[in-house]
């Protein structure tokens, strides 16, 4: 069955580097995402993979898929307390289109 | 482009009644979803539909639920004879799909209805 896991805390220090994890069961598995969901507010999508890619970067953001241990990774740079939030890795479960969602993983800054 | 927007954004409701929600999509959007979430969790999916078609149905969605997308454009979810259980958010979403590939991958989300059943 599709599955995706992702440790529930994380705090980093205002300036460093947040690294948030993911693994996922899915072996057809076409688009892998990054949502993010501040407290009161709706989902935005961070950014994706496409599955046969290895990593893609965007600004602060750089996403790592290793397709073979099925673990996908979000690297933030330079962490700013606006940073602070959920952050949901998901996969598109393709075979029904619809998104496979972790339980998120709450992002907290520190000074 | 307007974002996905959804009505209304809290609804408190006693057991028992039965709730309708309104979700818009961003125009041209030909998918349409509905998600659920439940405090602590990330969004469970229920169903979508491309155009008016209803394509897929969760096992999440009892026989209590029911939503309809009759034009092709708004869409609508019913709850009826709510219990305390559906208390959660629910969440619209939407894509647009292009000929040629197998699934719309970018869902934008609406910023949800967040049911309370008394």
């Amino acid at each position: 069955g599709e599955d995706v896991e992702q440790s529930l805390f994380l705090s980093v220090r205002e300036g460093d580097s947040s690294v948030i994890n993911c693994t996922y069961t899915d072996s057809s598995s076409t688009y892998l995402y990054w949502y993010k969901q501040e407290p009161g507010a709706g989902l935005q999508l961070l950014t994706y993979i496409f599955s046969n890619m290895d990593m893609k970067q965007d600004q602060r953001l750089t996403v790592l898929l290793n397709k073979k241990d099925k673990h996908l990774s979000l690297r933030i740079a330079d962490t700013q307390t606006g940073d602070s939030a959920i952050y949901f890795c998901a996969d598109l479960y393709s075979s029904a289109s619809k998104i496979i969602f972790g339980s998120g993983t709450r992002l907290s800054i520190r000074p | 482009d307007t974002g996905v927007s959804q009505d209304p954004r809290h609804k408190i409701t006693k057991r028992g009644q039965n709730v309708t929600f309104r979700c818009d999509p961003i125009s041209e959007h030909n998918r349409l979803y509905w998600y659920r979430q439940t405090l602590g969790q990330g969004p469970e999916f229920l169903t979508y539909f491309q155009n008016e078609a209803q394509l897929e149905k969760s096992r999440l969605l009892s026989d209590r639920f029911s939503a309809e997308r009759p034009k092709g454009s708004f869409s609508t979810l019913e709850i009826q004879r709510t219990e305390q259980g559906d208390s959660a958010m629910y969440l619209c979403a939407s894509s647009k799909l292009f000929s040629g590939t197998s699934g719309a991958y970018e869902q934008y989300f609406g910023p949800g209805t967040r049911l309370t059943v008394t």
